[in-house]
């Protein structure tokens, strides 16, 4: 079974800190995702990566960046943590990169529901 | 820009029932469709996955069809159970690897 772990469960954490969420996958999985979740406004995309020391920005990438130095863990990171960034943050991996006419299934972690005060 | 639409945002139904939630989406032009499961505070639990040459999936008291054509895919509840109460996503695969999600429906079994 593939199984994808997130550091903490809960996190809270002050306005200005650095705040670093780290995601582990254990299947070899080439592709990794950061999403964040919002009531009202559902899962959106914040970064993701298709190989080691690579990233993309997905949709909201605006106050985070990311680091991908093995190929296993994929961190997002909150330079100044802000109180707009209080969510729910999902992982995600999938195996194969981007290859045309063919999309793969992305595994999710469990979660982390960060609240910035 | 593809668009997915849950209908409806909500549902309560007494336990026993038969039940269909709706996802639609505005780009035919799709790999893969997935149903998800999350529950109140938790991650994403997968239900079916629907590649985009299949018209649909089962599992267990699960059946999932997908209509490419139409735009539109459904998720069959049999004999709904309290325990199926959760929020059911639809998410859509497009051109490398990019998850495109609805807003979801809100279940609520009772006994």
């Amino acid at each position: 079974d593939v199984k994808v772990t997130q550091s903490s469960r809960y996190l809270v954490k002050r306005t200005g800190e650095k705040v670093f969420l780290e995601c582990v996958q254990d299947m070899d999985h080439e592709n990794m995702f950061w999403y964040r979740q919002d009531p009202g406004l559902g899962l959106r995309l914040i970064y993701f990566s298709y190989d080691v020391k690579m990233k993309e920005k997905g949709d909201i990438p605006e106050g985070y960046s990311v680091s991908r130095e093995k190929k296993e863990r994929f961190s997002l990171i909150l330079e100044s943590a802000s109180t707009n960034q209080t969510s729910m943050y999902l992982c995600a991996s999938s195996l194969f990169p981007p290859v045309p006419g063919f999309s793969d299934e992305q595994y999710f972690g469990p979660g982390t529901r960060l609240t910035v005060t | 820009k593809q668009e997915v639409t849950q209908i409806p945002a909500a549902l309560s139904v007494p336990e026993g029932e038969n039940l269909v939630l709706n996802c639609s989406f505005t780009d035919s032009a799709i790999y893969n469709l997935q149903w998800f499961r999350q529950d109140p505070g938790k991650g994403l639990t997968s239900l079916l996955l629907i590649q985009s040459s299949q018209r649909e999936q089962t599992s267990g008291r699960l059946n999932a069809s997908l209509d490419k054509s139409s735009g539109r895919s459904t998720l069959y509840i049999a004999a709904s159970q309290p325990g199926d109460s959760a929020t059911y996503l639809c998410a859509l695969y497009n051109a490398g690897n990019m998850l495109t999600f609805g807003g979801g429906t809100r279940l609520m079994v009772k006994p």
